[in-house]
């Protein structure tokens, strides 16, 4: 019951910049949209967040759209160092629970090449 | 500060056998998850803790037991091994409830169940 749909694979050119897509047509109102990404089975790392407005940091940016239904992940100058799994996520009420968890569907992998 | 740790990285188990997995995070965090993964798929969640001494079932509690007697530490236990339980295993905290939930992951413990 992901709450979110990537693309299963992309890949890019090295130096190029990668888009990397998402739709989260159920997301509420005050959820957030983060991203993370997971190098070749380590530990997930955080990458960015965001409400409603675009945000912009040092990995890279992120774009939702108005309607906040979709949004996309952009690293500027991919390296072969980003070829990871990015996941796009909202957060999940635990049941019962007011606290929120971080649901990791499948992602997206992200193939960068010479 | 050394972030999130956990230890054993590996392991490998006998049916039925029993073993503990430790996850120390060292950045005072009042939130700590233990989720597992399996080949080509996301992360689930196993167990949580809003704080010391509580724990929570996550989505897939069945097999594991936790404890958190201290903050900074949470354990995760498998008191009788089966092979469903070979996996990629990680350990995350964070720091605050509410809307924006950046999550520290650990590196991750690799057990196989013979």
């Amino acid at each position: 019951d992901a709450k979110t749909t990537q693309p299963t694979s992309m890949d890019c050119a090295e130096g190029r910049a990668a888009n990397l897509p998402c739709n989260h047509s159920t997301i509420s109102g005050n959820e957030y949209v983060y991203w993370y990404r997971q190098i070749h089975s380590q530990g997930p790392q955080y990458i960015i967040h965001g409400l409603k407005n675009n945000e912009t940091n040092e990995m890279a940016s992120l774009i939702i759209t108005e309607d906040r239904k979709s949004s996309t992940l952009i690293l500027p100058h991919a390296t072969l160092r980003d070829t990871a799994v990015y996941y796009c996520i909202v957060r999940v009420l635990l049941r019962g629970s007011t606290l929120g968890r971080l649901y990791f569907g499948r992602g997206t992998q992200l193939t960068v090449w010479p | 500060n050394a972030g999130v740790t956990q230890t054993p990285k590996f392991r490998v188990l006998k049916t039925g056998q029993s073993m503990t997995l430790l996850c120390a995070q060292d950045m005072n965090h009042e939130y700590m998850y233990w989720y597992r993964q399996d080949p080509g798929m996301g992360l689930r969640l196993i167990h949580y803790s809003v704080g010391e001494g509580t724990t929570a079932k996550g989505e897939v509690p069945d097999g594991y037991n936790v404890s958190r007697l201290k903050k900074q530490n949470f354990l995760l236990g498998l008191e009788s091994a089966a092979p469903s339980q070979t996996s990629v295993y990680f350990c995350a905290s964070t720091a605050e409830l509410g809307s924006y939930n950046e999550q520290f992951f650990g590196p991750g413990t690799r057990l196989t169940v013979l």
